[in-house]
């Protein structure tokens, strides 16, 4: 099974309006921490924002937002107020058990998001 | 600039040559990862460094890849007999030794790698 999905390919957004990125995950271990990057056509990956299992309140930084249901195991990035620049892939990624260790990451398969004019 | 670096950005190869690819993290991480990103794709975990010892490594990883950080530093990923099937972005991370859960890992730039 798949441990991130992100289910949409791709996304149109027009310029100052929100969108919101899918990201379902699966996992057993009662520690995890989920993580979205945005990679632009450049390839670097770019933090955004984190959300751990054990927080209580839905992550923000700026303009973006984790709305994480735990019980449905999701964890959908809004962009609020969308620029040009928001233009790029992006990708949720997971890190199960606690931090300290190895902490690999698992990402999906990414979202292509087009801002419009 | 104190970002993770990685030389070169760019190689183009022949099947079965060897190829190199080396990453500096950022300074006093202590932890480095390489992962691989093929067209369409999210990065995957090839594997991780704490200091100098490579304590995990992906299936992925075949005995044609060999991976080293010497003096816990700098890291080089070696391919060798490069395939067709090996073109792909290479991606290095570096992490701090942090337990801070939202200590996340740095990417560099990547080294995109086409073997022809």
């Amino acid at each position: 099974a798949q441990k991130i999905t992100q289910t949409q390919p791709g996304m149109f957004v027009q310029e100052k309006e929100a969108v919101t990125l899918d990201c379902t995950y699966d996992t057993s271990d009662p520690s995890y921490g989920l993580f979205w990057y945005k990679q632009p056509s450049s390839g670097e990956m770019i933090f955004l924002i984190y959300q751990g299992s054990y927080d209580q309140q839905n992550a923000t930084e700026g303009r973006y937002s984790l709305n994480f249901q735990k019980a449905r195991k999701s964890a959908n990035l809004v962009i609020s107020a969308s620029q040009l620049g928001d233009s790029a892939m992006y990708f949720c990624a997971m890190r199960e058990g606690v931090p300290g260790g190895g902490n690999k990451l698992t990402f999906g398969t990414g979202t292509q998001l087009k801002v419009e004019l | 600039d104190t970002g993770v670096s990685q030389d070169p950005r760019h190689k183009i190869t022949k099947r079965g040559q060897n190829v190199t690819f080396r990453c500096d993290p950022i300074s006093e991480h202590n932890r480095l990862y390489w992962y691989r990103q093929t067209l369409g794709q999210g990065p995957e975990f090839l594997t991780y460094f704490q200091n100098e010892a490579q304590l995990e490594k992906s299936r992925l990883l075949s005995d044609r890849f060999s991976a080293e950080r010497p003096k816990g530093s700098f890291s080089t990923l070696e391919i060798q007999r490069t395939e067709q099937g090996d073109s792909a972005m290479y991606l290095c991370a570096s992490r701090s030794k942090s337990v801070n859960p939202q200590e996340t890992q740095y990417f560099g730039p990547g080294t995109r790698l086409l073997v022809l």
